[in-house]
């Protein structure tokens, strides 16, 4: 069955400091995913995903269909970085799975 | 913030009744989405519409129901067979079947 597990609840990181938030999936078919995600007071809003291959406020994510993981990834974080991050998966025409969720803190 | 609103922010509902949330989109979206969010887990599809005048059921439908008469609004009916009604609800919509989604700000329901 389709999966997506953030294995980290929580995550906290100096500023400055690399961060990586972890997204792992399972899927049979050819995986499409995506980043979403949501600051404080604001709704939730995509950040990336993997077909359009950019680089969204110094994030990355790289698919690695071997490791079948979507890692979230910026080299140094800022603190406006804090928000809670969701990884999804289509796996039907417009059906997501979807990730639990990592609250990301950024510390000064 | 414009595109999607859903009204209202906060719902509380005596058990038994039935209660339906707002959603309407100005982004000339096909496709409108609800999804059910509980502490600690991920979105859950409750029912989803790719066009006017049709809707699936997500993965959670039980209990629920939807119309899609215009384009513009996606009422979801939380009715009394719903066992476990209270949760946060966010609406969504995107112009295709893989398209970005965008979501409204979301309705707390509670049931009392």
């Amino acid at each position: 069955a389709q999966r997506v597990t953030q294995p980290e609840k929580l995550l906290s990181v100096f500023k400055g400091a690399p961060v990586e938030l972890k997204c792992n999936y399972s899927y049979s078919g050819s995986p499409e995913l995506f980043w979403y995600v949501q600051y404080s007071r604001q709704r939730l809003q995509l950040l990336l995903r993997h077909i359009s291959r950019e680089s969204i406020k110094g994030f990355t994510a790289d698919l690695n269909k071997g490791e079948t993981s979507f890692h979230l990834k910026k080299p140094f974080a800022q603190e406006e970085d804090s928000a809670m991050y969701y990884c999804a998966l289509i796996y039907s025409n417009y059906q997501l799975i979807w990730g639990a969720g990592t609250k990301l803190i950024i510390k000064p | 913030d414009g595109g999607i609103t859903q009204s209202p922010k906060y719902l509380f509902r005596k058990e038994g009744q039935n209660v339906t949330l707002s959603c309407e989109q100005n982004l000339n979206h096909d496709a409108m989405y609800w999804y059910r969010q509980d502490p600690g887990q991920g979105l859950r599809l409750i029912y989803y519409s790719q066009i006017v005048n049709d809707f699936q059921k997500g993965d959670i439908a039980e209990g629920y129901s939807v119309s899609r008469e215009k384009k513009e609004s996606f009422p979801l009916t939380v009715t009394s067979a719903q066992k476990n009604p209270t949760a946060f609800y966010l609406c969504a919509s995107s112009r295709g079947a893989k398209d970005t989604q965008y979501f409204g700000p979301g309705t707390r329901l509670t049931v009392l």
